[in-house]
């Protein structure tokens, strides 16, 4: 089956850049669009990049995505961290008609 | 405003039913698929199930297939999820979900509604 793997956790100071990855344990991530989500601690979770790299409007051009077809895997770049960004990120594609979320990544802004 | 407000959640025994819906507003419902997606309790995203904007295509993931039913009336801007069989796994929170008008990932959310499996 395939599934979407992301570190538990990474962490890096306010103003610095952080890349969380998300990477495909077969097949190739780039056959289906990855979406990426942020979860505030209580709170549902919201959109921040759609279709690999495309950011809804509202949401800060700190926010990139990318795809890596050599390394089979998407990344999430935030950039000028900020302590708000602090949550729980997670990346998001298909498998035929299924729905699959990576496991999440908790960032932690210190 | 988009608005997804899910109701129907609570305490139910194990291999009982519950029925959870979700109240869209701010959107014509009919032009987007939807989701139901689950938290368990600090565990991560896991989707539950998908209907097309009409309801005639339909998925599961494979903890609820043959349990669960995805179902919407586009008339009456609802969608719904009917759970039997109910096991304490199935303990989360579900989230309503309105799926890209480019038919990829979500781009709203509901706050989400709490289904606690427990005798």
């Amino acid at each position: 089956n395939f599934m979407l793997i992301q570190p538990h956790s990474v962490s890096e100071s306010p103003g610095k850049t952080v890349t969380i990855s998300c990477t495909g344990n077969s097949g190739s991530i780039a056959s289906n669009y990855v979406q990426w989500y942020q979860q505030r601690p209580g709170s549902a979770p919201t959109a921040l990049i759609y279709k690999n790299d495309q950011r809804p409007s509202g949401v800060p051009d700190r926010f990139s995505g990318s795809i890596d077809s050599s390394s089979n895997s998407a990344s999430l770049t935030i950039s000028g961290l900020k302590t708000e960004d602090e949550a729980d990120y997670y990346c998001q594609s298909y498998d035929l008609n299924n729905v699959l979320f990576g496991g999440g990544t908790k960032l932690t802004v210190l | 405003e988009v608005q997804l407000v899910e109701s129907g959640g609570g305490l139910v025994k194990p291999g009982g039913s519950l029925r959870l819906s979700c109240a869209a507003s701010g959107f014509t419902l009919i032009r987007h698929s939807m989701n139901w997606v689950r938290q368990a309790p600090g565990k991560g995203l896991e989707w539950v199930s998908s209907i097309s904007t009409t309801g005639i295509y339909t998925h599961y993931g494979d903890s609820v297939k043959g349990r669960f039913t995805i179902s919407r009336d586009n008339s009456k801007n609802s969608l719904f999820l009917q759970m039997d069989s109910l096991r304490a796994e199935d303990t989360a929170v579900y989230y309503c979900a309105r799926v890209w008008d480019s038919g990829y990932g979500i781009d709203y959310w509901g706050q989400g509604t709490l289904v606690t499996v427990s005798s």
